[in-house]
């Protein structure tokens, strides 16, 4: 069976740090874009970032870049979301989510396999 | 706001057909961006319905169907069951923002 289980998040203060992860199994993890999307308490979806299968490519949406960093280990089949400067708007559950056809990441594509989430708390 | 504009809600009695429309523009589903569509059952993660417009992954039944047409796309529920009480998300991509989802529409089975 198809599994994405997240782990890591908890309460962080305001410009503190915390590391996300992503453990998969029932595929072939390095075939496969990876993505983490968020979701702020009673709002819709973000999509936040991506990163090719190899790990060679990654994709930041504007409100995270340069503050998260996305990463993968293909020998541990584990998805990592670095996250540096939280801020209170950070505060969400994080999805991490499949492609659901290739190793390079194509922006139209859906998200076929998601995660159960770990939730994300930003405050002082 | 959302780029991709949903109702924030409908609602519908059991057995009957109601539609979720998913509005965009010419940079994004004009464009000819694919649109997805999710369901989320309460406190429950995010499931693919639609993909590619109006094709259905295995599992999907075919009482749920997706449609597009210029810079907008629906998604068509039919014979309406307790279930089906969820929110529904629009996805597709926007040549200026990136990745795209809708605000979200939750559906109500009287």
């Amino acid at each position: 069976e198809v599994q994405l289980l997240e782990s890591g998040g908890g309460l962080v203060q305001p410009g503190g740090s915390l590391r996300l992860s992503c453990a998969a199994s029932g595929f072939t993890f390095s075939s496969y874009a990876m993505s983490w999307v968020r979701q702020a308490p009673g709002k819709g979806l973000e999509w936040v970032s991506a990163i090719s299968g190899s790990g060679g490519s990654t994709y930041y949406a504007d409100s995270v870049k340069g503050r998260f960093t996305i990463s993968r280990d293909n020998s541990k089949n584990t998805l990592y979301l670095q996250m540096n400067s939280l801020r209170a708007e950070d505060t969400a559950v994080y999805y991490c989510a499949k492609d659901p056809s290739s190793s390079s990441w194509y922006k139209e594509n859906a998200f076929d396999i998601w995660g159960q989430g770990t939730m994300v708390t930003v405050s002082s | 706001q959302s780029v991709l504009t949903q109702p924030p809600s409908v609602s519908g009695a059991p057995g009957q057909r109601v539609t979720i429309s998913c509005t965009g523009s010419s940079s994004n589903i004009g464009a000819g961006y694919d649109v997805h569509w999710y369901q989320q059952l309460p406190g429950t993660a995010p499931k693919l319905l639609i993909y590619g417009n109006s094709n259905r992954p295995s599992g999907v039944p075919d009482r749920f169907s997706g449609s597009k047409s210029g810079t907008s796309a629906s998604l068509a529920i039919s014979g309406l069951q307790a279930e089906d009480e969820a929110d529904y998300y629009c996805q597709s991509y926007d040549s200026s923002l990136s990745v795209l989802f809708g605000g979200g529409t939750k559906l109500t089975v009287l």
